[in-house]
């Protein structure tokens, strides 16, 4: 089964920007999608269709993908970022989904 | 606007089957533009898709789980359920409504606040 891997964890100073990495083999074939939980709520899409922003996300979340990684980066961080974020890709052929481990972003 | 909410059993016991319901308010699950899902979370752990249905009733299972899962509509109630027997420890989760667009199906644009199963003697 296809694989999303990233990393556990990841710190960023307010004002500072944080990337996080979603590793899969030969992600850029899929449409990749970007996910904010903060705890005890549901997932809040951010990325979707590899960098485009739902209305109402700011500008500072941004994606891309290259090779076998997707990054998602948060620009100018400030403490309301700090959340899990999972990256999910489609996977076209089968037509289901497969989540990324999830990253703990921790705002200093 | 779309709005989707869960309602299940909160505890199960092992070797039986779980059902939730999904209730579904400013579209129809007749619709044909949207995909109906489920996603769920074990404790303290990531996400997991488990399945989706479409117009007239079109099913997509999560291959790890589809000898366990039945998903259905009711168009009376304008609602859907997912079905999983055979439940053990490892299905305690948190399980979500998740809406797809069928414009675009490649992402999760709706989620439900979930309801927490646990499956227990």
């Amino acid at each position: 089964s296809y694989v999303l891997t990233q990393p556990p964890s990841v710190s960023v100073a307010p004002g500072e920007t944080a990337t996080v990495a979603c590793g899969g083999d030969n992600i850029g074939e899929n449409t990749v999608h970007w996910y904010q939980q903060k705890p005890g709520q549901a997932p809040v899409l951010v990325i979707y269709y590899d960098g485009d922003r739902p209305s109402g996300i700011p500008e500072r979340f941004s994606g891309s993908t290259s090779g076998d990684t997707a990054t998602l980066t948060i620009s100018t961080v400030e403490a309301g970022d700090e959340a899990d974020y999972y990256c999910q890709v489609w996977d076209t052929a089968r037509d289901h989904y497969v989540f990324g481990t999830g990253t703990k972003v921790t705002v200093l | 606007q779309l709005q989707v909410q869960e309602s299940g059993p909160g505890l199960v016991k092992p070797s039986e089957t779980l059902s939730l319901t999904c209730s579904v308010s400013g579209a129809s699950v007749s619709s044909s533009d949207f995909y109906w899902g489920w996603i769920r979370q074990s404790p303290g752990k990531g996400l997991e898709w488990i399945a989706k249905i479409f117009f007239r009733g079109v099913t997509y299972y999560n291959p790890s789980l589809q000898s366990r899962v039945t998903m259905s509509v009711d168009t009376a109630k304008n609602r859907y359920s997912l079905s999983l027997k055979s439940v053990t420890a490892a299905d305690t989760a948190l399980y979500f409504c998740a809406i797809n667009t069928a414009a675009r199906p490649g992402h999760f644009h709706l989620w439900g606040q979930g309801s927490l199963v646990i499956v227990s003697s």
